[in-house]
């Protein structure tokens, strides 16, 4: 089965400083990977998605991630955080012979000190 | 358009009793999905439906059931609760197909404890 690490539980920066959620999947061949945010008491939603269109992806609200296949990794980056993207990011891997299992990762809780 | 939407918001209830959580989509997904969230550890699939009249287990379904109602209806049931049950639980949706990949749409969630 695939399996999604996220680095960090909790992270915490600055209003105006770089995001940087780290991600990393296991998987021999090249998967597809989501990355969701979920704000208090909310189900989640999605920021991007890779498709293997591209390499660096760009979501909603100013995030992308890049998809490194020599790192295994699809971190997630904002230049510029902002008070309102305070919130819990998940990374998700969707199963290479099952397209309709998806494994999560634990999930980084962001916060934003103004 | 609703999306996703889930009910009970909350719920309590003593160990040993039965319940049945309700999940309904109007986006006329084929695919639909329970999850439970629990702190520390992301989501983990309980059950998932392929399309209308068909179920299979995800990772976590032990003391769970579940009926696909129809395409738009996707019920969970806890037929004997038990404090380990104590979690939120997500209902989603999603297109299918090997063309994807299809993201997931998820409801609010419902809030379970089980004392």
């Amino acid at each position: 089965a695939q399996s999604v690490t996220q680095l960090g539980s909790h992270v915490s920066v600055s209003e105006g400083a770089l995001v940087l959620l780290r991600c990393n999947y296991s998987s021999s061949v090249p998967p597809y990977l989501f990355w969701y945010v979920q704000y208090p008491n909310q189900g989640l939603q999605l920021l991007l998605k890779y498709t293997s269109a591209a390499t660096l992806v760009k979501g909603i609200n100013g995030f992308e991630a890049e998809f490194k296949k020599s790192e295994t990794s699809f971190h997630l980056t904002k230049p510029s955080a902002h008070m309102s993207d305070a919130a819990e990011y998940f990374c998700a891997v969707r199963e290479e012979d099952n397209f309709n299992k998806f494994y999560f990762g634990s999930g980084t809780k962001l916060n934003v000190k103004p | 358009n609703a999306g996703v939407t889930q009910t009970p918001k909350f719920q309590v209830l003593k160990t040993g009793q039965s319940m049945t959580l309700q999940c309904a989509q109007d986006m006329n997904h084929n695919s639909m999905y329970w999850y439970r969230q629990d702190p520390g550890m992301g989501l983990r699939l309980i059950y998932y439906s392929a399309s209308e009249g068909t179920t299979d287990k995800g990772e976590v379904p032990n003391g769970y059931n579940v009926s696909r109602l129809n395409k738009r209806e996707f019920s969970l049931r806890l037929e004997s609760a038990a404090p380990s049950q104590t979690s939120v639980y997500f209902c989603a949706s999603s297109d299918s197909g090997l063309a994807g990949p299809y993201e997931q749409y998820f409801g609010p969630g419902t809030r379970l404890t089980v004392t």
